[in-house]
């Protein structure tokens, strides 16, 4: 049950797109398409903004995309904006029951 | 409105036991498999523990199993984590989160603290 592998940091200008990795395995979010992704501001609980790998749940803008390839799945934020300013974290199903997530990402907006 | 409230934290020596609770509201809870996880402030989440809607399936991390049960009261809308042998490892605020498509978590609560102390 090891953590996804995310970048601790990543930044961008307003109005720029970021892309956010998380990488796991063949075990993992290689071998099931059960990659989430979740938004969380300083002092809340965490936000769903993917799930399923592209799907976005309603209500969240689609200024937020979810892809994967091999063992990778990323998270574009495109036209960053100031309230985009967040930890995001991935997660993925692992089998047998198990649910693992990543280490998560702080995202600065400049 | 849905929504889940945490609540049952607290400090507890080192050895203790600690029981969670999660009341549900505003929508089917027996329709949905239930999760908890974990955040040392500061930190990374955590998964922890997942139920399936009526109580059969359990599963949890390796670093709870054999310590942490979960558990459910679908007649009362409540979830449940009872934590034994407690060590300042679990120390952590606990949320509970109702399952999605995916294994996805999409409501939370705002989590109960946990601090393991002597």
């Amino acid at each position: 049950q090891s953590a996804l592998t995310q970048p601790p940091s990543a930044s961008g200008s307003p109005g720029q797109s970021v892309t956010i990795s998380c990488t796991g395995t063949s075990s993992d979010v290689g071998n099931y398409n059960s990659v989430s992704w979740y938004q969380q501001h300083p002092g809340k609980a965490p936000k769903l903004m993917i799930y399923e790998v592209t799907k976005r749940p309603s209500g969240v803008p689609d200024r937020f995309s979810g892809s994967k390839s091999g063992n990778t799945a990323s998270l574009t934020v495109s036209g960053l904006q100031a309230e985009d300013e967040a930890d995001f974290y991935c997660s993925s199903y692992a089998g047998n029951n198990i649910v693992v997530f990543g280490g998560g990402t702080k995202l600065t907006v400049l | 409105e849905v929504q889940l409230v945490e609540s049952g934290g607290g400090l507890v020596q080192p050895g203790g036991s600690l029981r969670l609770s999660c009341a549900a509201s505003g929508f089917p809870f027996s329709g949905y498999w239930m999760y908890w996880a974990r955040q040392v402030p500061g930190k990374g989440l955590v998964w922890v523990s997942r139920i399936n809607t009526d109580g059969t399936t359990t599963s949890y991390a390796d670093s709870v199993k054999g310590r942490f049960t979960i558990s459910r009261d679908n007649a009362k809308n409540t979830l449940f984590l009872q934590m034994n042998s407690l060590g300042a490892e679990d120390t952590a605020l606990y949320y509970c989160a109702r399952g999605f498509y995916g294994n996805s978590l999409d409501i939370w609560g705002h989590g109960t603290m946990v601090t393991v102390s002597s």
